[in-house]
């Protein structure tokens, strides 16, 4: 298993600005997801992030809006930028269990408030 | 492409009773799927999974999900449920276990009551 830690838990941001979160996982893992979770509705995967190559965005999520950095095998970063209201969602990161039985890990999330 | 439906967003139930949360998914491929819990303020955490065999697949904290081909169902049960299974529960399918590409349901709310 895997114990991913996110910073900050929780943030209220203002319309406009920009924000970053960070994702600490107690092991290397080659691939490191992030999800967005809007009120009230399920997961969607925003981008795939792997050590030393590009985030692969999924479709309606662009790298000028959610930029990601992956400097190594145990961190990376999500940000959020030019926030709207609209962006308020709790968002996660995520991690494969290494051994392709498909099991995710999920981090406890980061609940950001646009005002 | 993939689809997975949950159609109930919230189940009350009391606490000792059985509980089913419906699942259905539509795909073109072979599918993996999966059933996870997310406690309130918490990440979300994996109860079971199928991938292959059986089609009764058993999880943590007593709860069991049937793999249905015919119907796309993979149903979430549990004989008696108690308080602290008061959480949101999702449904996921992805068609290779080895991508990490999930499609979520929507999520059904179980409400355990005393």
């Amino acid at each position: 298993s895997a114990v991913i830690s996110q910073k900050p838990s929780r943030d209220i941001c203002q319309r406009g600005t920009s924000l970053t979160i960070q994702c600490q996982v107690d092991s290397q893992v080659t691939m490191m997801f992030w999800y967005r979770q809007q009120p009230g509705q399920s997961l969607t995967l925003i981008a795939t992030a792997n050590q030393g190559s590009e985030a692969t965005y999924e479709s309606g999520f662009v790298i000028d809006k959610f930029p990601i950095s992956r400097p190594n095998l145990t961190f990376s970063t999500l940000t959020v930028s030019n926030m709207s209201p609209e962006d308020s969602s709790i968002y996660l990161c995520s991690v494969g269990d290494g051994a392709n039985t498909g099991e995710l890990f999920f981090g406890e999330g980061s609940r950001l408030t646009v005002l | 492409a993939q689809s997975v439906t949950q159609l109930d967003s919230q189940v009350p139930v009391f606490e000792e009773a059985p509980v089913e949360l419906r699942c259905n998914y539509s795909s073109s491929v072979s599918v993996y799927l999966f059933w996870y819990v997310q406690y309130p303020n918490q990440g979300l955490q994996l109860l079971l999974k199928y991938l292959s065999g059986s089609t009764l697949v058993k999880g943590i904290n007593g709860f069991e999900a049937e793999f249905n081909k015919s119907q796309t169902s993979f149903h979430l049960r549990k004989p008696s449920v108690h308080i602290s299974d008061t959480a949101e529960y999702f449904c996921a399918v992805s068609d290779f276990a080895g991508t990490y590409k999930y499609i979520f349901g929507t999520g059904t709310r179980l409400k355990v009551l005393a």
